[in-house]
């Protein structure tokens, strides 16, 4: 399995405003998702986007694909407090059946 | 059921000794896995079921870390002669595989571990 690589480590917006996290990985993927975990315990899914897909939306989440560049963004608009999280990408490839997660994006939003 | 439960919630043991953690996953999910997260850090892998048998243990720390999963169903992550190293939330996940492709963890809340 391969490791994405989350970035910025660390981001602090005002409610309201649009926040953006990117990832990068290294080799072939089948599909990318996208992770969310409050206070330290169990994540939780997001988004999954596959290898042939460019953008997916869900909700006020919005994730984009670019394989060329082995890299994906996640985009959440209008940002509210609740959304202060640590979020997680995991790039998946066949057969690989376990995720590996890097130490994520943390975000705080101000209310 | 209807998400992966683990428990305890939490447990607070003495060191040396040995402590179980338990997950129950979504009923028909095949996959299960096992993570740690100290505090602060990323997730650690520690070993993937498929059904009962488990083609990749590769992340078991040492030889005092064991799971085992019965009936395609529960599994219990045993650590013997705790440490304080070992102080960590362990976390359940489980998915269903569909062919040679991944489609996406479902996470247990986690049992919260810690060695005084």
């Amino acid at each position: 399995s391969q490791q994405g690589e989350e970035d910025p480590q660390a981001l602090s917006i005002q409610e309201g405003e649009n926040a953006t996290m990117n990832c990068s990985y290294k080799t072939s993927i089948n599909n990318l998702q996208w992770y969310r975990q409050n206070s330290g315990r169990g994540l939780v899914h997001l988004i999954l986007i596959r290898s042939n897909e460019r953008e997916k939306h869900s909700g006020r989440l919005r994730v984009t694909l670019d394989t060329s560049k082995k890299s994906s963004s996640l985009l959440i608009t209008a940002s509210r407090a609740a959304d202060t999280a640590s979020y997680f990408c995991a790039p998946s490839g066949a057969g690989s059946y376990q995720l590996t997660f890097g130490k994520g994006t943390k975000l705080s939003v101000i209310p | 059921g209807a998400g992966v439960s683990q428990s305890p919630s939490n447990k607070v043991t003495e060191k040396g000794k040995d402590v179980e953690l338990r997950c129950d996953p979504i009923s028909g999910h095949t996959a299960l896995y096992w993570y740690r997260q100290r505090l602060g850090q990323g997730l650690e892998f520690l070993i993937y079921f498929q059904g009962n048998s488990a083609p990749d243990k590769s992340g078991l720390p040492s030889d005092r870390f064991s799971a085992e999963r019965t009936g395609e169903s529960v599994s219990t992550l045993t650590i013997q002669r705790t440490q304080q190293e070992d102080s960590a939330v362990y976390l359940c996940a489980s998915s269903f595989i569909e062919g040679p492709f991944n489609y996406g963890y479902t996470f247990g809340s986690g049992t919260r571990l810690t060695v005084v």
